[in-house]
């Protein structure tokens, strides 16, 4: 099992909607997670981080659920301009704490 | 001006090659990584290094070499490149916190072709 999960997609929404996401994790002992935004041949660019049950900011919250070992973004009220992919890292623990990249969401959002 | 630079941007090679790619960062952090990307792979990590005299290979160093110059420097070197290392490399720094590393700040990428 890899040890950080994303469907790929694509997702393909409306503007407006609402869109989630899910990130499954392996390693219970990891503590910190992130969302980053990767637009096309692009750096990939943080969009949120997650040290405790969740965080939000604007559109974007973001949620832990530890006992089901999993990280969740929900987007709402979708804009054109949310369509990226969406990485979702996990820093496994293992003597030293490593990121570990998911194969990332995309996203399509349509007018 | 950019936190994090790489270059060369794009670079196209020939199987056997010696290539290097550079990375320099003005963050002060003390954490530096190497991933490369491939569709439908995601960002898969090469080498990273804790401070100027740590090196550790990531999940996929074969074929690979690092050096770390500096705090602000992380060059990696491909000795005899191949085609099938084509791909996009992003070098990446990031902080500590006692959770583990911080948000990861990534250069802009260095497209390599190998033909």
């Amino acid at each position: 099992r890899k040890e950080v999960e994303q469907d790929p997609g694509p997702f393909n929404v409306p503007e407006g909607a609402t869109v989630a996401f899910n990130c499954t994790y392996s390693n219970s002992a990891s503590q910190s997670f992130f969302w980053y935004r990767q637009d096309c041949r692009k750096e990939p660019k943080l969009l949120m981080s997650v040290y405790s049950s969740g965080n939000e900011d604007g559109r974007f919250t973001a949620q832990l659920n530890r006992a089901s070992q999993y990280i969740s973004l929900l987007i709402r009220d979708s804009k054109l301009s949310d369509s990226a992919t969406y990485l979702c890292v996990v820093n496994i623990v293992g003597g030293s704490y490593i990121p570990t990249f998911g194969r990332g969401t995309s996203l399509i959002v349509h007018p | 001006d950019a936190d994090v630079t790489q270059t060369p941007r794009n670079r196209i090679t020939k199987t056997g090659k010696r290539i290097m790619l550079e990375c320099s960062q003005t963050k002060g952090h003390d954490r530096m990584y190497w991933y490369r990307q491939d569709p439908g792979l995601g960002l898969r990590l090469i080498y990273y290094s804790f401070d100027v005299k740590d090196i550790n290979k990531g999940e996929i160093s074969d074929g690979y070499s690092v050096s770390r110059q500096a705090q602000a420097k992380f060059s990696l070197s491909l000795e005899s490149a191949i085609p099938n290392q084509t791909a996009l490399y992003f070098c990446a720094t990031s902080d500590l916190r006692e959770e583990g590393p911080d948000t990861q700040y990534f250069g802009p990428g260095t497209r390599l072709t190998v033909l």
